[in-house]
């Protein structure tokens, strides 16, 4: 079992702030990370897939940054909107069989209007 | 086009009893894999399928089984229902198997509830 964690556990901020948090993951035999947007009521939707050491991506105001050689990656929202409420996951495929992915226990940001 | 779609939505099931879940996945998709997320906690493997045979299995008890079909559909059993199998169960569908770059698209799940 793989240990991918992430932080903070949940985060409110006023509409228009801008926000960071964290995923912690093996930083050993990395082959990708991936992040997901879970709204309530809804399915996981996915955001990213960061692969290269120094990786940033960008979708909209969100932004992710990828450090594989210590083993996190950051993802940033920009200006945070009441839709952008949500809980954030990322995901760690299994090194050694890509089948099987670690999820962390996500993040829960919720904007206040 | 369709997204991962999966029946049923709630099901509410005394111990003892078995379950059976569903799902489609997107078109041109091969691969099917479970996961239970239960409060708190993030997704967990149970299974993934690939072309019909089970690629995957996560340390879930063998109460647990699954199977695809031709149509790359999946089905999930549950026997002997425990009340800490009440979650959500997730069903997620990729092109692959075993590419770790590969995106999983998620259904919206089927909440079980165990009384």
């Amino acid at each position: 079992i793989l240990n991918v964690e992430q932080s903070p556990q949940s985060l409110h901020v006023q509409e228009g702030d801008s926000t960071n948090f964290t995923c912690s993951f093996p930083s050993s035999n990395f082959y990708a990370l991936h992040w997901y947007r879970w709204e309530t009521a809804k399915s996981p939707e996915a955001l990213f897939v960061m692969t290269l050491n120094g990786d940033e991506k960008k979708k909209g105001r969100i932004s992710a940054t990828l450090n594989t050689k210590e083993g996190y990656s950051y993802l940033y929202i920009k200006g945070s909107q009441p839709e952008d409420s949500a809980t954030y996951l990322c995901a760690f495929p299994d090194p050694n069989t890509g089948n099987q992915f670690y999820f962390g226990t996500g993040t829960s940001l919720t904007v206040i209007p | 086009d369709a997204g991962v779609t999966q029946s049923p939505t709630h099901l509410i099931k005394t111990r003892g009893q078995h379950v059976t879940l569903r799902c489609s996945p997107i078109s041109g998709h091969k691969s099917v894999s479970w996961y239970q997320q239960v409060l708190g906690q993030g997704p967990q493997f149970i299974f993934q399928y690939y072309e019909k045979e089970e690629r995957g299995r996560g340390n879930f008890p063998d109460r647990f089984s699954a199977r695809q079909f031709p149509n790359y559909s999946s089905e999930l059993n549950v026997n002997a229902l425990l009340l800490g199998d009440s979650a959500l169960y997730l069903c997620a569908s990729s092109r692959f198997s075993g590419t770790r770059t590969d995106t999983q698209y998620f259904g919206p799940g089927t909440r079980l509830t165990v009384l």
